[in-house]
């Protein structure tokens, strides 16, 4: 089956860009998700991208694709403290089945 | 519009013990997820539905764990008889369609299992 990997940590300053990254294995995924965790909350669809684009930008979020290298990336521009969460990738077949990752805690220093 | 409502929030169950969840997905939403997140692990999915159809039940311990989902609206989520390492936070999402549509998330119920 599919498996999705990610760091597990990552500590920026407020202000910095924070750079997350996602591997996955099933090449014929075609949708790829960024979700966002806050302690006690369920899970916030933050941005995705299709398996046919390289990049999608919205707002201070930018998603990189390299399908080749099976590599999905988030970078958040002028991180603040409010980013502080966990991050989930998730990668999606046609059919609707998503796996994620262990997801990303992102930790913003003041 | 109303988000994904799920009940309860906390529960704490002695091993062996029944225990079941419930769900009430965003109105007019055709699929509905149930997973399974252990601390420190990402959501893992036990069953998806269309409707009142179960699409994919292919990680659901079946021995132990059933759901339902009645009319194609509220779904339920039982475990019997329940196991230390059920131990997690279940999740329900649903969304309009499978695929290349947004799945939104309830907040989750907290089973610990003692």
């Amino acid at each position: 089956g599919e498996d999705v990997e990610q760091s597990l940590f990552l500590s920026v300053r407020e202000g910095d860009s924070s750079v997350i990254n996602c591997t996955y294995t099933d090449s014929s995924s075609t949708y790829l998700y960024w979700y966002k965790q806050e302690p006690g909350a369920g899970l916030q669809l933050l941005t995705y991208i299709f398996s046919n684009m390289d990049m999608k930008q919205d707002q201070r979020l930018t998603v990189l694709l390299n399908k080749k290298d099976k590599h999905l990336s988030l970078r958040i521009a002028d991180t603040q403290t409010g980013d502080s969460a966990i991050y989930f990738c998730a990668v999606t077949t046609n059919a609707g089945k998503s796996t994620f990752g262990d997801g990303t805690t992102l930790t913003v220093k003041p | 519009e109303a988000g994904v409502a799920q009940s309860p929030r906390y529960k704490i169950i002695e091993k062996r013990q029944s225990v079941a969840f419930w769900c009430n997905p965003i109105s007019g939403h055709a699929t509905l997820y149930w997973y399974q997140q252990i601390l420190g692990q990402g959501p893992k999915l036990l069953i998806q539905f269309q409707n009142n159809g179960v699409v994919d039940d292919s990680q659901l311990p079946k021995d132990r764990f059933s759901a339902e989902r009645l009319k194609g609206v509220d779904s339920t989520l039982k475990i019997q008889p329940a196991k230390l390492e059920d131990s997690a936070v279940y999740l329900c999402a649903s969304s309009h369609g499978t695929a290349n549509t947004e799945a939104f998330f309830g907040q989750g119920t907290r089973l610990t299992v003692v």
